[in-house]
């Protein structure tokens, strides 16, 4: 079954406690991005990716890191994360071949820094 | 890419159709309309997309104004559970993966 995964799906941390949170897609497919969404502002574009080793700030890139080491997995890095940052988190990933026109979503990730 | 402006809410009667509009006057000629829906807070699912000419799957119409600067996604028979946020937007192929959300419309199908 095609689908990108993300883990954790919920997440409490302290103020300035380094974490990651994973996203994995069996699909092979080449773009990977991250969104947060929070309430009245919608899904904003955190970093996105076009291939391996190739990273792309989105619109909203500062506190966060990403890697792109693997073509499958494209984790989303917070060094220092603070209360601004609680949002509730997704990853996508979409395809470059005629043809693949979707981009499939993770289930999200709740993170909440106090 | 082009920007779209969508009402910020719709009402539809459960089993009739809804139709959703999507203004995108700046398209440019390789821009491609996407829709997307999200339930409540899950992922944002992919509905339908096209270039210039109408387009129907399983889940829903899209129509495309011959001057490709409006459209309307069109489910014929609205259930309880199309009740979500639906999202209309302009990308170049090639970019799908790069995807930029605008609002999007509240539709809410009622009993």
């Amino acid at each position: 079954e095609a689908q990108v995964t993300q883990n954790p799906r919920y997440l409490i941390t302290v103020t300035g406690k380094k974490l990651t949170v994973t996203c994995s897609q069996n699909m092979n497919h080449e773009y990977m991005s991250w969104y947060r969404q929070d309430p009245g502002l919608g899904l904003r574009q955190i970093y996105y990716s076009m291939n391996v080793e190739v990273t792309d700030k989105g619109d909203v890139p500062e506190g966060y890191k990403v890697s792109r080491k693997e073509k499958r997995n494209f984790p989303l890095i917070l060094e220092s994360p603070s209360p601004n940052q609680t949002s509730l988190y997704f990853c996508a990933s979409s395809g470059r071949r005629q043809g693949q026109n979707e981009a499939f979503f993770g289930q999200g990730t709740r993170l909440t820094v106090v | 890419d082009a920007k779209t402006t969508q009402p910020p809410s719709m009402d539809c009667a459960e089993g009739r159709a809804a139709n959703l509009p999507c203004n995108h006057s700046t398209i440019s000629g390789n821009e491609y309309v996407y829709w997307y829906r999200q339930i409540h807070s899950q992922g944002p699912q992919y509905i339908i997309h096209g270039l210039k000419n109408n387009e129907t799957n399983e889940m829903a119409s899209l129509i495309i104004t011959e001057d490709r600067k409006s459209s309307t996604l069109i489910l014929p028979h609205a259930t309880l559970r199309d009740t979500a946020v639906y999202y209309c937007i302009v990308s170049s192929r090639g970019s799908q993966g790069n995807l930029i959300f605008g609002k999007g419309t509240k539709l809410s199908v009622k009993p």
